[in-house]
């Protein structure tokens, strides 16, 4: 049973504007969570994370924010570049856990 | 260099062979995870290794085995593949968050390894 959704498994925004990428999960245990970027023909890179005590988390243009009475997350990228363009995995754990479970990925195209 | 490597990057073979994947990492972490990527399904963990005497089940470690070399190197097995482990497989190290300044439980990830069995 997956844990961890991304139900968009595609989405595209124009340049310059704002992208929205939605991760749901179900396990109320997760307490620590994360993005990756993944570019073809490369591995996933990490890109920004967040842990449960906090609603926000911001690193230049991209913000992750939590809901965790929704058990919902979602990472901002504004403004949108065409390099952004990649596949985006968001990730859960728990912290003192061992094991990472993984969305299914939403790919992401800024049209220029 | 790159910090994480893995060997090969592309191998094709038949159901019924044995395989190897290796990953060596340069980075000085302590944890190695292997994963394999399918699609639709994103990435999904096989095997997890805290230390070199420290191995451990993931999700789908059916058909796989691992062993851990080194702390630096993390091999995977395929003892008889079969057609539905054709997947893009990926290694992965982190810290064990350990100290000030460490942005804890991120993982870096090797450039993957297509693997197809016919």
């Amino acid at each position: 049973d997956q844990q961890v959704k991304q139900n968009s498994p595609s989405l595209s925004v124009q340049e310059g504007r704002i992208s929205i990428l939605n991760c749901d999960y179900t396990n109320s245990m997760f307490d620590y969570f994360l993005w990756y970027k993944k570019y073809p023909a490369e591995g996933p890179t990490f890109l920004i994370s967040i842990s449960s005590i906090k609603d926000k988390n911001e690193d230049g243009r991209f913000t992750v924010f939590l809901n965790k009475s929704a058990k919902h997350l979602s990472l901002h990228i504004v403004p949108s570049q065409p390099g952004d363009s990649a596949v985006y995995f968001c990730a859960a754990n728990v912290y003192t856990g061992n094991q990472f479970y993984f969305g299914t990925g939403t790919s992401l195209t800024v049209i220029p | 260099d790159a910090d994480v490597t893995q060997t090969p990057r592309n191998r094709i073979t038949k159901t019924g062979k044995r395989i190897m994947l290796e990953c060596s990492q340069t980075k000085g972490h302590d944890r190695m995870y292997w994963y394999r990527q399918d699609p639709g399904l994103g990435l999904r963990l096989i095997y997890y290794s805290f230390d070199v005497k420290d191995i451990n089940k993931g999700e789908i470690s059916d058909g796989y085995s691992v062993s851990r070399q080194a702390q630096a190197k993390f091999s995977l097995s395929l003892e008889s593949a079969i057609p539905n482990q054709t997947a893009l497989y990926f290694c992965a190290t982190s810290d064990s968050g350990q100290g000030m300044g460490r942005t804890y439980n991120e993982q870096f990830f090797g450039p993957g390894t297509r693997l197809t069995v016919l």
